[in-house]
This record gives structure tokens, sequence and C-alpha cells, in this order.
């Protein structure tokens, strides 16, 4: 059974620091693996998609790496903003088949403090 | 704006109750979904669809109906609240090719 987990669960961090968040999965055999944003009683906002053949995404000060072999992604925040604040999720998407199923983290709720 | 609406955006409702929680997108997407995000345990998948006509559950049905008549709109019907049904509930649309998805901003859904 596909397992996400995301460490740590809250991060607390002054303005301007890079930061690393981490997406864990038990089965490699993933479709795609996306992050996403989500901002207090808010919905979720598609950061970056990474195909299962792809190493890495990029846009803007954020980039997303994928290890297949290793079941991990990280997602890494270059100079952090107060703006940044908010809980990141990362889902995993099993196959190309019409089910589509997400299968997500609990996410990491990040603070960045001016 | 381009997106999924979702309404209402809070609702109340008495165990017993049925409602109709309200999911459009306007972005031509034929694939939907209804999703119910609860402390500890992420998001887990209610019910999708794949086009008009098409439906299917997914981990946690129980309780809920739907149906798609047209592209646009994929309403979640609660045929008889109970309080475990208490949660934020989000429609996700996605192209044909599931390369991203686009979710509504959410229901929070009360049942005393």
């Amino acid at each position: 059974k596909q397992e996400v987990t995301q460490i740590p669960a809250a991060l607390s961090v002054p303005e301007g620091e890079n930061l690393v968040l981490n997406c864990s999965f038990t089965d490699s055999a993933i479709y795609n693996l996306q992050w996403f944003r989500q901002d207090p009683g808010k919905g979720l906002t598609s950061l970056l998609l990474i195909q299962s053949s792809q190493r890495e995404q990029t846009s803007g000060r954020l980039n997303a790496s994928l290890d297949k072999s290793s079941g991990r992604s990280t997602l890494y925040i270059a100079a952090s903003q107060p703006g940044d604040s908010a809980t990141y999720l990362c889902a995993v998407r099993l196959t190309a088949g019409n089910n589509r199923k997400l299968i997500w983290g609990l996410g990491t709720s990040l603070a960045v403090n001016p | 704006n381009a997106g999924v609406t979702q309404t209402p955006k809070f609702q109340v409702l008495k165990t017993g109750q049925s409602m109709t929680l309200q999911c459009a997108q306007d972005m031509n997407h034929e694939y939907m979904s209804w999703y119910r995000q609860d402390p500890g345990m992420g998001l887990r998948l209610i019910h999708y669809s794949v086009g008009a006509g098409i439906t299917d559950q997914g981990e946690v049905p129980n309780g809920y109906n739907v149906s798609r008549s047209t592209t646009e709109d994929f309403p979640l019907r609660l045929l008889s609240a109970a309080p475990s049904q208490t949660s934020v509930y989000f429609c996700a649309s996605s192209t044909g090719q599931g390369i991203g998805y686009t979710f509504g901003s959410g229901t929070r859904l009360t049942v005393v």
C-alpha cells in the first residue's frame, strides 16, 4: 500500500533562508508526483508536477526533485519570504488509469518570519 | 475567472438532513473529483468522474452520491448527514491527460 510521508510537519524560519521540504513514498511505481500549496481556509494551488520520467521541475524560486529509486521528493524554496507561509502538500498519482487517485501526505506547515 | 467554483463555502447541517455541494468548472476538463480533508488523515477521494455520464467511487464513498450530467458540473449529495461527515470538501478537475489538478476553494461542512 502506497504511503506518503512529509517531514517535518512544521517549520519556522527567518525570512531569506533557503529551505527544503521533504516527501517520501513507499512504492516507487508512481505515475507522477505533485506539490501543492494550501493557505488557511482556502483551496489548494498546484505548484509543480514531476512526471515519473523526470528528475526535477522548476518554477521561479521553487525547485522540486524526484528520486523514484529512493522514494523521495524534495521541494526547495530559495530566498524564502513571509508570503511563502502556508502548508505544502505532496501527492503521488499511482497510475495512468481512469482512477487518477492521488495519495496525499499530511503536509508541512511553513512559517516564514519577517 | 477560469477555475473550479464551489458553493457554499460554509454549511451547518443537522444530523439526518440532506444537501448538495455544488462544483462547477469552466476549463472543459473531463476529469472531476471530490475529496474530503480531515485533520491527521490528509485528503481522501470520495467520488470521481472521467466524463459526462460516467462516475465511480473513490476510497470513502459511503453516504455520498454524485452525478455528472454535463462536463461543467459535478455535484456531491449527502443523503442523510452524520457527524462523521463534518469535514472540508474539495472539488478538483484535470485535463484528459491528467497532467495537473485545479482545486476549488472548499466547502467547510459541520454536522451537528
